[in-house]
């Protein structure tokens, strides 16, 4: 069974659509991310939510806006998508080890790989 | 200065090669320090936890310097199946929550 999947694995769209992305874990991981890779490779956090609530919301553009239905689903949606947008979105999740502070192992899903035209 | 630094690369290797991997960050706070592990069009995977006392796994070690906020990996007897991108990665902790800060990785290819 898929720890962390996400769908759709490829979207392609024109400028100024609304899309969204779905992402779902079944490791019952308390906290759950997203991520945004770029052409450069860079690797960085959008959101974070733990419990169904946003922790973590890194300046990004009011055009995105995550939804947490529950623990184990946080979905991203995107509206009046821009060129800049396209990107590969990883979902991930993860449970604080108990004991260590801060440690927390991220459980990434495969990828949701946005291309904007 | 950015958050987790990472030697450019790429780095090119020999099968049977020692390579070494440096990564400086900024945050002093940071508490939890990863290298985790990217192939080509794949999704992250944790490689290793770095602990303060250094560790190893098999052919590869993690160290971390809190003085000098410097975290190194050393892969030795390099095998073409360890070819991939390498992203240090440290946590940041404010009222809200952790998060996990990703370098900008570097590549390496071993080559036979």
């Amino acid at each position: 069974d898929t720890a962390v999947s996400q769908t759709p694995k490829y979207l392609v769209t024109q400028m100024g659509n609304d899309k969204s992305i779905k992402c779902e874990q079944n490791l019952g991981h308390d906290t759950m991310y997203w991520y945004k890779q770029d052409s450069k490779k860079f690797l960085k956090i959008m959101f974070s939510y733990n419990n169904k609530e946003l922790i973590i919301n890194e300046t990004v553009p009011n055009r995105f806006s995550p939804k947490s239905p529950d623990k184990a689903h946080l979905n991203l949606h995107i509206n009046s998508l821009e060129l800049g947008d396209s990107a590969v979105y990883f979902c991930a999740s993860s449970q604080v080890i108990q004991g260590i502070t801060g440690a927390n192992v991220l459980t990434f899903g495969a990828g949701s790989r946005l291309t904007v035209l | 200065r950015k958050e987790v630094e990472q030697d450019p690369g790429p780095f090119n290797v020999p099968e049977g090669a020692t390579v070494a991997f440096n990564c400086t960050y900024s945050n002093s706070a940071s508490q939890s320090f990863f290298w985790y592990r990217q192939d080509c069009r794949k999704e992250p995977k944790l490689l290793m936890s770095v602990y303060s006392s250094g560790n190893e796994d098999g052919r590869f070690t993690a160290q971390l310097n809190r003085a000098s906020q410097y975290i190194s990996l050393l892969i030795r007897d390099s095998k073409l199946s360890d070819s991939a991108t390498y992203l240090c990665v440290v946590s940041r902790r404010n009222q809200a929550g952790t998060a996990l800060i990703f370098g900008k990785g570097t590549t390496l290819s071993v080559s036979s």
